[in-house]
């Protein structure tokens, strides 16, 4: 059964850095894009950041360009999104999720982790 | 960066309706595009796939349609279980982008 699993949310004071873990289990992150995509509170899903399985092809959503990087430990089958310069703006749920194989629609979501930015 | 068009944003609805909820892309998207549903506090949930194909364990009520730049999601004799958020999401060409999302109340 396919799962994914996100921790490393919590309270950072602005300017501040945090990295979110994604544990993947019932298949591998190398046969799979992967992505993370954000809900600050009442609003909207905000697509942030996608993986190929490889780990060669990265994209980010110019909200995040220069300040978050995506990457994967395949030997951990974890998901990861290194976050810094963090804003009250950044405050949000976070969720991982799987692209189908060969497909882009995200078929798989983690239950999310939630991030607040506030002195 | 594509544009998602979600109409309404809101749509007060009772049990049995029909609802049909459109989203408009800013240029072509083909046929990639996805419908998710999501309910308070929880992940969103794949519903459609490839504007019109159904999530495996999706009831057959929801479906989907469109090409292009136009599309839509119908739900046929809704029941409780669906008063949710619903978001369009483009998967044709990165930044990929999410429709604002419509509500569905009861």
């Amino acid at each position: 059964e396919v799962e994914l699993l996100e921790s490393g949310g919590g309270l950072v004071q602005p300017g501040g850095s945090l990295r979110l873990s994604c544990a993947a289990s019932g298949f591998t992150l190398t046969n799979s894009a992967m992505n993370w995509v954000r809900q600050a509170p009442g609003k909207g899903l905000e697509w942030l950041s996608s993986i190929n399985g490889g780990g060669f092809r990265i994209y980010y959503a110019a909200s995040v360009q220069g300040r978050f990087t995506i990457s994967k430990d395949s030997s951990r089958n974890t998901l990861y999104l290194e976050m810094n310069s963090l804003s009250v703006e950044d405050t949000a749920v976070y969720y991982c999720t799987r692209d189908r194989v060969h497909a882009g629609e995200f078929d798989y979501w983690g239950p999310g982790t939630r991030v607040t930015v506030s002195s | 960066d594509i544009q998602m068009t979600q109409s309404p944003s809101a749509l007060s609805t009772s049990v049995g309706d029909r609802v049909t909820i459109t989203c408009r892309a800013s240029q072509s998207i083909s046929d990639w595009l996805a419908w998710y549903q999501q309910k308070p506090g929880k992940a969103p949930k794949l519903l459609i796939y490839k504007a019109s194909r159904l999530e495996s364990g999706v009831p057959s009520r929801f479906s989907g349609s469109g090409s292009g730049t136009e599309f839509t999601l119908t739900i046929n004799s809704l029941q409780p279980d669906d008063f949710a958020t619903y978001y369009c999401q483009q998967y044709n060409t990165y930044p990929y982008t999410f429709g604002q999302g419509t509500k569905l109340e009861i």
